[in-house]
Protein backbone atom coordinates (compact mmCIF):
# COMPACT_ATOMS: atom_id res chain seq x y z
CA UNK A 1 0.00 0.00 0.00
CA UNK A 2 1.81 3.01 -1.18
CA UNK A 3 -1.41 5.45 -0.14
CA UNK A 4 -1.82 8.53 1.51
CA UNK A 5 -5.13 9.45 2.06
CA UNK A 6 -6.27 13.11 2.87
CA UNK A 7 -9.35 14.24 3.95
CA UNK A 8 -11.78 16.17 3.86
CA UNK A 9 -11.24 16.61 -0.26
CA UNK A 10 -12.94 19.89 -0.38
CA UNK A 11 -13.41 22.09 2.34
CA UNK A 12 -15.33 25.88 2.99
CA UNK A 13 -14.57 27.47 6.03
CA UNK A 14 -14.81 31.46 7.21
CA UNK A 15 -12.91 33.18 8.48
CA UNK A 16 -13.33 32.80 12.20
CA UNK A 17 -13.90 29.31 12.19
CA UNK A 18 -11.56 26.74 13.66
CA UNK A 19 -11.38 23.11 11.07
CA UNK A 20 -8.70 20.59 10.56
CA UNK A 21 -7.46 18.36 7.99
CA UNK A 22 -6.01 15.05 8.05
CA UNK A 23 -3.71 12.75 6.87
CA UNK A 24 -2.84 9.30 7.07
CA UNK A 25 -0.54 6.82 5.82
CA UNK A 26 0.47 3.16 6.57
CA UNK A 27 3.56 2.68 4.87
CA UNK A 28 5.47 2.72 7.87
CA UNK A 29 6.97 6.28 7.24
CA UNK A 30 8.15 8.02 10.44
CA UNK A 31 8.32 11.33 7.96
CA UNK A 32 5.49 13.57 7.29
CA UNK A 33 5.43 16.44 5.56
CA UNK A 34 2.64 19.50 5.20
CA UNK A 35 2.95 21.51 1.94
CA UNK A 36 0.45 24.35 0.62
CA UNK A 37 -0.05 24.93 -3.16
CA UNK A 38 -1.76 28.26 -4.92
CA UNK A 39 -2.82 28.08 -8.25
CA UNK A 40 -0.23 27.72 -11.14
CA UNK A 41 2.77 27.80 -8.52
CA UNK A 42 4.86 24.77 -7.10
CA UNK A 43 4.28 23.21 -3.60
CA UNK A 44 5.77 25.18 -0.19
CA UNK A 45 6.94 23.25 2.52
CA UNK A 46 5.18 24.02 5.75
CA UNK A 47 6.13 21.46 8.04
CA UNK A 48 8.18 18.04 8.40
CA UNK A 49 7.60 16.00 11.02
CA UNK A 50 10.38 13.13 12.18
CA UNK A 51 9.42 10.15 14.06
CA UNK A 52 6.13 11.98 15.70
CA UNK A 53 8.63 15.38 16.39
CA UNK A 54 8.23 18.83 14.50
CA UNK A 55 11.72 19.14 12.87
CA UNK A 56 10.97 21.95 10.74
CA UNK A 57 8.58 25.15 10.39
CA UNK A 58 9.01 26.93 7.28
CA UNK A 59 8.05 30.01 9.20
CA UNK A 60 4.28 29.56 8.91
CA UNK A 61 1.74 32.03 10.75
CA UNK A 62 0.86 30.11 14.07
CA UNK A 63 -3.44 30.30 12.34
CA UNK A 64 -1.63 27.00 10.99
CA UNK A 65 -1.33 24.15 13.94
CA UNK A 66 0.58 20.57 13.09
CA UNK A 67 0.11 17.95 14.91
CA UNK A 68 1.17 14.21 14.53
CA UNK A 69 -0.86 12.41 17.28
CA UNK A 70 1.39 8.82 16.35
CA UNK A 71 3.29 7.33 13.43
CA UNK A 72 0.11 6.54 10.90
CA UNK A 73 -1.11 10.14 11.33
CA UNK A 74 -0.99 13.75 10.71
CA UNK A 75 -3.56 16.93 11.45
CA UNK A 76 -3.16 20.27 10.30
CA UNK A 77 -5.21 22.53 12.97
CA UNK A 78 -6.82 26.01 11.05
CA UNK A 79 -7.84 28.81 12.77
CA UNK A 80 -8.73 32.23 11.88
CA UNK A 81 -7.87 31.66 8.39
CA UNK A 82 -7.45 34.37 5.65
CA UNK A 83 -8.83 34.54 2.20
CA UNK A 84 -5.14 34.37 0.63
CA UNK A 85 -4.59 31.16 2.80
CA UNK A 86 -7.19 29.19 0.30
CA UNK A 87 -5.06 26.14 -1.71
CA UNK A 88 -4.59 22.85 -1.99
CA UNK A 89 -3.26 21.49 0.97
CA UNK A 90 -0.65 18.60 0.23
CA UNK A 91 0.90 15.76 2.91
CA UNK A 92 3.31 13.58 1.97
CA UNK A 93 5.36 10.89 3.77
CA UNK A 94 8.57 9.19 3.50
CA UNK A 95 11.40 6.79 4.96
CA UNK A 96 13.82 8.73 7.68
CA UNK A 97 17.03 7.48 8.07
CA UNK A 98 17.16 5.97 4.19
CA UNK A 99 17.18 8.60 1.10
CA UNK A 100 13.75 7.40 -0.33
CA UNK A 101 11.02 8.69 -1.90
CA UNK A 102 8.38 10.85 -0.79
CA UNK A 103 4.85 9.71 -1.21
CA UNK A 104 1.84 12.73 -1.87
CA UNK A 105 -1.97 12.66 -1.26
CA UNK A 106 -4.32 14.21 -3.60
CA UNK A 107 -4.59 17.10 -1.12
CA UNK A 108 -6.95 19.06 0.11
CA UNK A 109 -8.97 22.15 -1.56
CA UNK A 110 -9.40 24.73 1.06
CA UNK A 111 -11.66 27.54 0.76
CA UNK A 112 -11.94 30.60 2.89
CA UNK A 113 -14.35 32.92 3.26
CA UNK B 1 19.70 22.56 -0.88
CA UNK B 2 21.17 23.17 -3.89
CA UNK B 3 18.81 25.59 -6.41
CA UNK B 4 17.30 24.21 -9.73
CA UNK B 5 17.01 25.87 -13.18
CA UNK B 6 14.32 23.96 -15.34
CA UNK B 7 12.35 25.32 -18.76
CA UNK B 8 9.54 26.71 -17.81
CA UNK B 9 7.54 24.63 -20.96
CA UNK B 10 8.31 22.40 -23.64
CA UNK B 11 6.25 20.05 -25.81
CA UNK B 12 6.61 16.63 -27.22
CA UNK B 13 4.97 14.66 -29.65
CA UNK B 14 2.88 11.43 -28.55
CA UNK B 15 5.57 8.79 -29.02
CA UNK B 16 8.66 10.25 -29.18
CA UNK B 17 11.05 10.78 -26.44
CA UNK B 18 10.50 13.75 -23.88
CA UNK B 19 13.98 15.21 -22.90
CA UNK B 20 14.06 16.86 -19.96
CA UNK B 21 16.49 19.06 -18.74
CA UNK B 22 17.70 20.36 -15.37
CA UNK B 23 20.48 22.14 -14.19
CA UNK B 24 21.86 22.28 -10.92
CA UNK B 25 25.15 24.06 -10.90
CA UNK B 26 25.50 24.19 -7.03
CA UNK B 27 24.57 20.79 -6.24
CA UNK B 28 27.02 19.25 -3.17
CA UNK B 29 28.17 15.87 -2.93
CA UNK B 30 25.55 15.15 -0.38
CA UNK B 31 22.52 15.86 -2.45
CA UNK B 32 20.27 13.14 -4.69
CA UNK B 33 18.66 14.37 -7.51
CA UNK B 34 14.90 13.89 -7.69
CA UNK B 35 12.27 14.03 -10.17
CA UNK B 36 8.47 14.06 -9.31
CA UNK B 37 5.99 15.12 -11.98
CA UNK B 38 2.05 16.53 -11.38
CA UNK B 39 -0.70 16.50 -13.61
CA UNK B 40 -3.37 19.00 -13.44
CA UNK B 41 -4.67 19.18 -9.57
CA UNK B 42 -3.05 15.97 -8.32
CA UNK B 43 -0.60 15.45 -5.58
CA UNK B 44 3.16 15.35 -6.96
CA UNK B 45 3.82 12.05 -8.35
CA UNK B 46 7.63 10.22 -8.08
CA UNK B 47 9.41 9.34 -11.06
CA UNK B 48 13.20 8.17 -10.16
CA UNK B 49 16.03 9.50 -8.15
CA UNK B 50 19.89 9.44 -8.14
CA UNK B 51 23.30 10.43 -6.55
CA UNK B 52 25.77 10.55 -9.58
CA UNK B 53 25.09 7.06 -11.46
CA UNK B 54 22.48 6.75 -14.25
CA UNK B 55 19.42 5.24 -13.50
CA UNK B 56 16.46 4.08 -15.16
CA UNK B 57 13.16 2.49 -13.76
CA UNK B 58 9.90 1.51 -15.01
CA UNK B 59 8.72 5.18 -16.00
CA UNK B 60 11.84 7.01 -17.29
CA UNK B 61 15.76 7.30 -17.49
CA UNK B 62 17.70 9.97 -14.93
CA UNK B 63 21.30 10.71 -16.67
CA UNK B 64 23.37 13.01 -14.40
CA UNK B 65 26.52 14.39 -16.17
CA UNK B 66 29.55 13.49 -14.65
CA UNK B 67 30.45 16.72 -12.86
CA UNK B 68 26.81 16.57 -11.37
CA UNK B 69 25.61 20.02 -12.29
CA UNK B 70 23.24 19.20 -14.43
CA UNK B 71 20.67 16.52 -15.48
CA UNK B 72 17.84 14.85 -17.76
CA UNK B 73 14.90 13.24 -17.47
CA UNK B 74 14.05 11.03 -20.54
CA UNK B 75 10.26 9.50 -21.42
CA UNK B 76 11.39 7.77 -23.59
CA UNK B 77 7.44 7.24 -25.38
CA UNK B 78 5.83 10.13 -24.50
CA UNK B 79 1.70 9.38 -24.65
CA UNK B 80 -1.01 11.93 -23.57
CA UNK B 81 -1.18 11.13 -19.93
CA UNK B 82 2.62 12.45 -19.69
CA UNK B 83 1.19 15.78 -19.89
CA UNK B 84 1.91 17.21 -16.62
CA UNK B 85 4.62 19.73 -14.88
CA UNK B 86 7.89 17.63 -14.09
CA UNK B 87 9.75 18.94 -11.12
CA UNK B 88 13.79 18.49 -10.60
CA UNK B 89 14.38 18.61 -7.04
CA UNK B 90 17.84 18.75 -5.27
CA UNK B 91 17.24 17.07 -1.73
CA UNK B 92 19.70 16.67 1.23
CA UNK B 93 21.28 13.25 2.31
CA UNK B 94 20.86 13.01 5.73
CA UNK B 95 21.63 9.44 6.62
CA UNK B 96 21.12 8.17 10.53
CA UNK B 97 20.43 11.93 11.88
CA UNK B 98 16.75 10.98 12.83
CA UNK B 99 15.30 13.89 10.72
CA UNK B 100 13.93 14.12 7.74
CA UNK B 101 15.67 16.36 4.87
CA UNK B 102 13.43 18.80 3.16
CA UNK B 103 11.87 18.36 -0.69
CA UNK B 104 11.96 21.83 -1.96
CA UNK B 105 10.17 22.17 -5.28
CA UNK B 106 11.35 24.61 -7.92
CA UNK B 107 8.92 25.93 -10.51
CA UNK B 108 9.84 23.40 -13.13
CA UNK B 109 8.47 22.57 -16.96
CA UNK B 110 5.05 21.93 -17.79
CA UNK B 111 5.55 19.43 -20.65
CA UNK B 112 2.67 19.15 -23.54
CA UNK B 113 2.68 16.34 -25.22
CA UNK B 114 0.48 16.30 -28.15
CA UNK B 115 -0.74 14.20 -31.50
Amino acid sequence: DTEVTQTPKHLVMGMTNKKSLKCEQHMGHRAMYWYKQKAKKPPELMFVYSYEKLSINESVPSRFSPECPNSSLLNLHLHALQPEDSALYLCASSGVLRNTEAFFGQGTRLTVV
Amino acid sequence: DAKTTQPTSMDCAEGRAANLPCNHSTISGNEYVYWYRQIHSQGPQYIIHGLKNNETNEMASLIITEDRKSSTLILPHATLRDTAVYYCIVRLTLINTGTASKLTFGTGTRLQVTL
